[in-house]
């Protein structure tokens, strides 16, 4: 069965910083791979999702993740932080045969002081 | 736009209600989720449904059950509510190829 881990639980950055939550899974095939943002008092939205191709992935609002299949990685990145970031952020992870479970860590609360 | 609605945003119930979670999705999705989500603990399946009337347990099914009589709904059921079920409850839908889009959650207290 696979497995999320996400290392970070809280986060707090200054607006314009860089930002790197990481994201670590366990799965003994091919997966597909996601990152949800809740931001306060709001449903889960997705940010981006790997299927296959490119692993360097570009999603909305300036993010993007590297799935590097080596290190079983996922990492959400974005190059300047705003206050409006401010929100939980969940890896996730699906493994694409049959009819496979989503699976989510355990979230990064973010933390963006203007 | 796609939509998932869960019936209420927030329900405060008994100890030993029977109380009943309701979702429906406008997207025509095969598969259907229940999740509960707390603090520290992220979001973890209670249980899903890949077609009608077909129901999987997730990983923390114990107290829950559900109904799915129609494609485009899935009912979460505690059949004796305590108060360690208080939670916030998110249903989300997806077809086979597609990321999971979800419900905007109902915040349960079981006081």
């Amino acid at each position: 069965a696979q497995s999320v881990s996400q290392h970070n639980h809280h986060v707090i950055l200054s607006e314009a910083a860089s930002l790197e939550l990481g994201c670590n899974y366990s799965y003994g095939g091919t997966v597909n791979l996601f990152w949800y943002v809740q931001y306060p008092g709001q449903h889960l939205q997705l940010l981006l999702k790997y299927f296959s191709g490119d692993p360097l992935v570009k999603g909305i609002k300036g993010f993007e993740a590297e799935f590097i299949k080596s290190k079983f990685s996922f990492n959400l990145r974005k190059p300047s932080v705003q206050w409006s970031d401010t929100a939980e952020y969940f890896c996730a992870v699906r493994g694409d045969t049959g009819f496979q479970k989503l699976v989510f860590g355990t979230g990064t609360r973010l933390l963006v002081s203007p | 736009d796609v939509k998932v609605t869960q019936s209420s945003r927030y329900l405060v119930k008994r100890t030993g209600e029977k109380v009943f979670l309701e979702c429906v999705q406008d997207m025509d999705h095969e598969n259907m989720f229940w999740y509960r989500q707390d603090p520290g603990l992220g979001l973890r399946l209670i249980y899903f449904s890949y077609d009608v009337k077909m129901k999987e347990k997730g990983d923390i099914p114990e107290g829950y059950s559900v109904s799915r009589e129609k494609k485009e709904r899935f009912s979460l059921i505690l059949e004796s509510a305590s108060t360690n079920q208080t939670s916030m409850y998110l249903c989300a839908s997806r077809s086979v190829n597609t990321e999971a889009f979800f419900g905007q959650g109902t915040r349960l207290t079981v006081v």
